[in-house]
């Protein structure tokens, strides 16, 4: 089946510019993440959906940053007055979130989007 | 919060040989703590998970360690192959369905 799918693949934007990412999930998937991940370092977190609410949202480093889920399923990250300092790849990830006693819950990653601010 | 450090950040091993990777984490409510791969350019993904009731997971040639009490846990790779050269990452996670705390990853190049 598909995995998860994530637009655009590259986005260049203006210093100051509104940027918006998108996620497809897996289908069938409640559980939504977004993370960040700059050149050499492991991915960083920055919100967490179940279903159409935001779980945590803790990982966020700003109010620049806001990301929405409104039918539960596709997920769109939104940064405002984008700054060189956001540039990175954007990974989504979906999982199946059974929370059950001794189930796994792995996070299956999307290909991520390459944003660089100029 | 969770903070969790990896080491070393690079790793050079000949093929055939054994490649060990070492992590700690900070939080003692972790409890669930996978591993992934990401070769060049391409998405992470899982390749092993353990959870904080078991001290010790193996699958084929990957084991993964985990000692609670010191808040370590390792990543093992026996018989080496090419095909292993990649970035991974260890993790940390409340459970296994939360957020989960990336470590900054372990370049392993495997050298035919």
């Amino acid at each position: 089946g598909a995995g998860v799918s994530q637009t655009p693949s590259n986005k260049v934007t203006e210093k100051g510019k509104y940027v918006e990412l998108r996620c497809d999930p897996i289908s069938g998937h409640t559980a939504l993440y977004w993370y960040r991940q700059s050149l050499g370092q492991g991915p960083e977190f920055l919100i967490y959906f179940q279903g159409t609410g935001a779980a945590d949202d803790s990982g966020l480093p700003n109010d620049r940053f806001f990301a929405v889920r409104p039918e539960g399923s596709v997920s769109t990250l939104k940064i405002q007055r984008t700054e060189r300092g956001d540039s990175a790849v954007y990974l989504c990830a979906s999982s199946t979130r059974r929370g059950l006693a001794g189930s796994y819950n792995e996070q299956f990653f999307g290909p991520g989007t390459r944003l660089t601010v100029l | 919060g969770e903070n969790v450090e990896q080491h070393p950040s690079t790793l050079s091993v000949q093929e055939g040989d054994s490649a060990v990777i070492k992590c700690t984490y900070s939080d003692s409510a972790s409890n669930y703590f996978p591993w992934y791969k990401q070769e060049l350019g391409k998405r992470p993904q899982l390749i092993i998970d353990i959870r904080s009731n078991v001290g010790e997971k193996k699958d084929q040639r990957i084991a993964v360690t985990l000692n609670k009490t010191a808040k370590h846990f390792s990543l093992h790779i026996t018989e080496t192959q090419p095909e292993d050269s990649a970035v991974y990452f260890c993790a940390a996670s409340p459970t296994s369905y939360d957020k989960v705390i990336f470590g900054p990853g372990t370049s392993l190049s495997v050298i035919p």
